[in-house]
């Protein structure tokens, strides 16, 4: 199986600074397609998860474009270019290449400092 | 309005079934990927099923053999048959869902539903 691995696990972070968490996984997540299948989702406190990005680059519909996802491969950034306090939660990555086996990856709990 | 709502949680015993329902409304569960994820208390999120759009099935390896995923199209309706029911299965199973054939992310989620294994 997939085994996605996430740093850090735990993210203080300053409003108005950029933030940045790491995926990496244990076998690429490059379909022959070209696509790369790597999403990011965002658990806020209390909340159901809501995805951020998919296909690793892609911002989902209404997620605002302080958030960007890079990476191909085994290696993957989820960026936040300016933290707004409503991004607080915990965020995963999520591969979907391996049919049989969907991973996620540890989360990464981002906080206020 | 695009929503998944779960239910059919509760709690049961160790060796005990449960079936759990997402009702889907604002667009077809039919050629959509689906899937159920759940969260242990305190813990991440798991992946614990999926049915693809072309109909393909796929499990975790904890839960093959005991859960069964359908959906039913003229109910626009996903469910997960779970037998065998074991402490660590305790947990708030959330249903998701992609808005297209093709896969975008898992980009509709329910509120989740509580399931407890407890004697």
């Amino acid at each position: 199986d997939i085994v996605m691995t996430q740093s850090p696990l735990s993210l203080p972070v300053t409003p108005g600074e950029p933030a940045s968490i790491s995926c990496r996984s244990s076998q690429s997540l490059l379909h022959s397609n070209g696509y790369n299948y790597l999403d990011w989702y965002l658990q806020k406190p209390g909340q159901s998860p809501q995805l951020l990005i998919y296909l690793a680059s892609n911002r989902a519909s209404g997620v605002p474009d302080r958030f960007s996802g890079s990476g191909s491969g085994t290696d993957f950034t989820l960026k936040i270019n300016r933290v707004e306090a409503e991004d607080i939660g915990v965020y995963y990555c999520l591969q979907t290449l391996q049919t049989q086996t969907w991973t996620f990856g540890q989360g990464t709990r981002v906080e206020v400092k | 309005e695009v929503q998944l709502v779960e239910s059919g949680g509760g709690l049961v015993q160790p060796g005990g079934s449960l079936r759990l329902s997402c009702a889907v409304s604002g667009f077809t569960v039919s050629g959509k990927y689906m899937s159920w994820v759940r969260q242990a208390p305190g813990k991440g999120l798991e992946w614990v099923s999926a049915v693809y759009s072309t109909g393909s099935i796929y499990y975790a390896d904890s839960v093959k053999g005991r859960f069964t995923i359908s959906r039913d199209n003229s109910k626009n309706t996903l469910f997960l048959q779970m037998n065998s029911l074991r402490a660590e299965d305790t947990a708030v199973y959330y249903c998701a869902a992609t808005r297209d054939y093709y896969y975008y992310g898992m980009v509709v989620w329910g509120q989740g539903t509580t399931v407890t294994v407890s004697s």
